[in-house]
């Protein structure tokens, strides 16, 4: 089945800075790359999300970028704020597998003021 | 639309006591899943549901869980017996899919048990 690597596992930034986190996905077959925002005590949140037709998506300050042939996306946050502190999933769907997401194992973001 | 309902927001239960989580999930959604939170393991996928029919259920731990879908709008988890191990933070998702793609992925609140 799919395998899904997320790097790093905590991430510190100070305000303003820009994060990246990256995952890697294991099956070529997978066509759907979300990625989740989680609060402390809240459900994972649908922050963006890329399909396997485009290599990139932009919505304000959070970008996605995806590259089938090595089977790794990335999120990227500019100019971070502190409510950008919370927890962050990738996730990619195996096409084979109908909706079935497998997440990555998440990264702790803590932007300082 | 609510987005997907759970219930309850919280459960204590004893060691050996049955659970039950329960899940409505936004209509018009054909999939739901449930997932289970750890600290240790993460975000696992226990077991999903198409058009009310179970298609995977190979993330269930053991034969104490169990998971039923008796129409588009309801779905229960059931642990029984329950055991310390199984205190976590469960999800209900939902979505539907449109021309090979997911749509409108969406977890509930969560239902975080405690095993006494």
């Amino acid at each position: 089945g799919e395998n899904v690597e997320q790097h790093p596992s905590t991430l510190s930034v100070q305000e303003g800075d820009s994060a990246v986190i990256k995952c890697t996905y294991s099956d070529s077959a997978s066509n759907y790359f979300p990625w989740y925002k989680q609060e402390l005590g809240k459900r994972p949140q649908l922050i963006i999300d890329i399909r396997s037709n485009v290599g990139e998506k932009k919505d304000q300050r959070i970008a996605v970028t995806l590259n089938k042939t090595a089977k790794h996306f990335s999120l990227h946050i500019t100019e971070t704020q502190p409510e950008d502190s919370a927890v962050y999933f990738c996730a990619a769907s195996h096409k084979a597998a109908g909706n079935k997401l497998t997440f990555g194992g998440g990264t702790r973001v803590l932007v300082k003021p | 639309d609510a987005g997907v309902i759970q219930s309850p927001r919280h459960e204590v239960t004893e060691m050996g006591q049955e659970v039950t989580l329960r899940c409505k999930p936004i209509s018009g959604h054909d999939y739901l899943f449930w997932y289970r939170q750890t600290m240790m393991r993460g975000l696992e996928l226990l077991i999903y549901f198409n058009n009310n029919v179970p298609i995977d259920d190979s993330g269930m731990p053991e034969d104490r869980f169990s998971a039923k879908m008796p129409n588009a709008s309801f779905s229960t988890l059931k642990i029984q017996p329950s055991e310390p191990r199984d205190s976590a933070v469960y999800f209900c998702a939902s979505s539907f899919k449109t021309g090979g793609f997911n749509y409108g992925y969406t977890f509930g609140s969560g239902t975080r048990l405690t095993v006494v």
